[in-house]
């Protein structure tokens, strides 16, 4: 069965003090991983599209990479800004290329 | 573009009442989606489509109902609304973000059933 698990729940971070988010994943024939931002009351907004493992990729403070079971999304010297929910999901390469999302990562970054 | 428009924004509706959440894409994607959002928790996809005429269910499709007449438009629709359904539904579509595919979303449909 095809599955997404993302760790933490939720991280608090000091501005400035780097870390990791996680994406755990299984499935069949995976077509991609995608990380996405969702800020409150507002529709996910995307990030990264990531398609083999071994593959980075760059955007400001963040940075996203894949393995054949996981994915993290690197956050350096985060802001306030980046306050947000951090959804992973992946695509199957079949069946109408059906998307499976994790729960998501709430990251709070304080001044 | 517009991109991914939905309507309405926000809904109360009573237990057994029915109505059609609307969902419109003005870029020409094949591909689009309807998701559920219960609080704390990723998304469930409930419909999908890939193209005009044509329709599959997702991992939650009870009580609901989708119709895709043309590329453009991709309605969900509620029978016999119950608590279960209060959530945030979300409507996608699939295109390219520079060189990369991607999910684009439309703001959401926020719903309250009482």
């Amino acid at each position: 069965e095809d599955q997404v698990t993302q760790s933490p729940e939720a991280l608090r971070l000091q501005e400035g003090e780097s870390s990791s988010l996680n994406c755990s994943y299984t499935v069949s024939g995976l077509r991609g991983l995608f990380w996405y931002r969702q800020d409150p009351g507002k529709g996910p907004e995307f990030l990264f599209t990531l398609y083999s493992a071994g593959e980075e990729k760059e955007k400001e403070r963040l940075k996203a990479t894949l393995t054949k079971k996981e994915s993290f999304l690197h956050i350096t010297a985060p802001k306030p800004e980046d306050s947000a929910t951090y959804l992973c999901a992946v695509q199957a390469g079949t069946g109408g290329f059906k998307t499976i999302f994790g729960a998501g990562t709430r990251l709070f970054v304080k001044a | 573009n517009a991109g991914v428009t939905q309507t309405p924004k926000f809904r109360i509706l009573k237990i057994g009442q029915s109505m059609t959440l609307q969902c419109a894409q003005d870029m020409n994607h094949n591909y689009m989606y309807w998701y559920r959002q219960d609080p704390g928790m990723g998304l469930k996809l409930i419909y999908y489509s890939v193209g005009a005429g044509i329709t599959d269910k997702g991992e939650v499709p009870n009580g609901y109902n989708v119709s895709r007449s043309t590329t453009e438009d991709f309605p969900l629709r509620l029978e016999l609304a119950a608590p279960s359904q209060t959530s945030v539904y979300f409507c996608a579509s699939i295109g390219l973000a520079g060189a990369d595919e991607t999910q684009y979303f439309g703001p959401g449909t926020r719903l309250l059933v009482l």
